[in-house]
């Protein structure tokens, strides 16, 4: 299975922050990643997919960049209602297989 | 407005069995992926199965391999996993998720762009 590994586990950031993510794969996955906001007692939000294609409805604030084993989700000014964990997910093959989780506050 | 709608779980016994369904509404149902992702409390996101448009292909997690079984019926835009031989370990909130399979010049890009809100399978004795 490919292994996916996030960075950090968590972080706090002021309103206006630039904020990265980064996600690894175990082994390369070309363009074939995912990234996922969840709140508290609710399902996952699609924000990023390809790596790099913004899903529709989801602020500009939010990026993804990447290809092969490396990729990054930036939130360009972070805003309050930005908190939540976010996961990356591979869909090069299944068993398709997500990070960890990323946890943002505000502070 | 797009709504996936999941029904079917509760508390069971070690052993056990229970039916999830995934009811769809607001998009061509019968021309997306679809798949079911769970969550154990307090835990992150593992992949449990998916299922093609027609219904002609299937994977699982290895997890769940020989015991659940994933199935739709497109006719009624609803979406199936029967789960055998539960385990405390499956205790978990499990989603389904439409997946467009969006295809461009680079491949077919698989994600899950709308998730139901989720029902709590709780496996106890």
């Amino acid at each position: 299975d490919i292994q996916m590994t996030q960075s950090p586990p968590s972080l706090s950031a002021f309103v206006g922050d630039r904020v990265t993510i980064t996600c690894r794969a175990s082994q390369s996955i070309s363009s074939y990643l995912n990234w996922y906001q969840q709140k508290p007692g609710k399902a996952p939000k699609l924000l990023i997919y390809a790596a790099s294609i913004l899903q529709s409805g989801v602020p500009s604030s939010f990026s993804g960049s990447g290809s092969g084993t490396d990729f990054t989700l930036t939130i360009s000014s972070l805003q309050p209602e930005d908190s939540g964990r976010y996961y990356c997910q591979q869909s090069y093959k299944t068993p398709y297989t997500f990070g960890q989780g990323t946890k943002l506050e505000i502070k | 407005e797009v709504q996936l709608v999941e029904s079917g779980g509760g508390l069971v016994q070690p052993g056990g069995s229970l039916r999830l369904s995934c009811a769809a509404s607001g998009f061509t149902f019968s021309s997306h992926w679809m798949h079911w992702v769970r969550q154990a409390p307090g835990k992150g996101l593992v992949w449990v199965s998916r299922i093609k448009s027609d219904g002609r292909s299937t994977s699982y997690a290895d997890s769940v391999k020989g015991r659940f079984t994933i199935s739709r019926d497109n006719a009624k835009n609803t979406l199936f996993l029967q789960m055998n031989g539960l385990r405390v370990e499956d205790t978990a909130v499990y989603y389904c998720a439409s997946d467009p399979d969006i295809c461009t010049g680079g491949g077919c890009y698989s994600n899950f762009n709308f998730w139901g809100q989720g029902t709590l399978v709780t496996v106890s004795s």
